[in-house]
């Protein structure tokens, strides 16, 4: 089975400056999640769909970061305007619904790193 | 979310098996203890899970402690590609179904 597409894969920016980034997940995946990870750290969790709906978006900084995923299936993660702080990898990740089996197991992106001057 | 501890760093021979623990004290009983991995640029992968016994799978093995508060992931042989970030997590399924990553354990392995 084809796996998460991401792209752009790199983008640099200046700050203040806007960055989209697009994921489309595994057919028939109904969780979609956004991750930003940081040089040498774990990643952490922005975003969490169910479908189209969000289940979790405590930890995106919603003053500069969107997301939306209107068709229930590709996703879009938006900075504006971004910050030096924002360089970092994103990944998408994706998994069967929560009530499905297999529903343990996300797969991963390779992630779109970005630069931010 | 519960938390996990695990060592900064390991080192492993090549062709030898390596041992990687993680220490979860404060595990509740639904909680699932779930391994990723992920190796130089690329995102992670799913390497295991279980919840109360053992289980192995083509990659690993996990070995979970009787009272559940420590695992150790098992590479019965491991090569230069297993090189990678290794991540313990506790998941909760009754919570979204999200992973809480923490900083994991750099495995260096030598030829």
């Amino acid at each position: 089975e084809a796996g998460v597409a991401q792209s752009p894969r790199y983008k640099i920016i200046e700050k203040r400056q806007s960055v989209a980034f697009w994921c489309n997940p595994i057919s028939g995946h109904a969780t979609l999640y956004w991750y930003q990870q940081i040089l040498g750290q774990g990643p952490k969790l922005l975003i969490q769909f169910q479908n189209n709906g969000v289940v979790d978006d405590s930890q995106l900084p919603k003053d500069r970061f969107s997301a939306e995923r209107l068709k229930g299936v590709d996703s879009t993660l938006k900075i504006q305007p971004a910050k030096l702080e924002d360089s970092a990898v994103y990944l998408c990740a994706s998994s069967y619904g929560l009530e499905a089996p297999g529903a343990n197991v996300l797969t991963f992106g390779a992630g779109s790193r970005l630069t931010v001057l | 979310d519960a938390k996990t501890t695990q060592p900064n760093s390991m080192e492993s021979n090549e062709e030898e098996p390596v041992h990687l623990p993680c220490n979860h004290s404060t595990i509740s009983g639904t909680d699932y203890i779930h391994w990723y991995r992920q190796l130089p640029s690329q995102g992670p992968e799913y390497v295991i899970h279980g919840l109360t016994s053992n289980v192995n799978n083509r990659m690993a093995s996990l070995a979970i402690a009787e009272d559940r508060k420590s695992s150790t992931l098992i590479l019965h042989r491991a090569t230069l590609r297993d090189a990678a970030v290794y991540y313990c997590i506790l998941r909760d399924l009754k919570y979204g179904n999200k992973l809480v990553f923490g900083a994991g354990t750099i495995l260096r392995v030598k030829s």
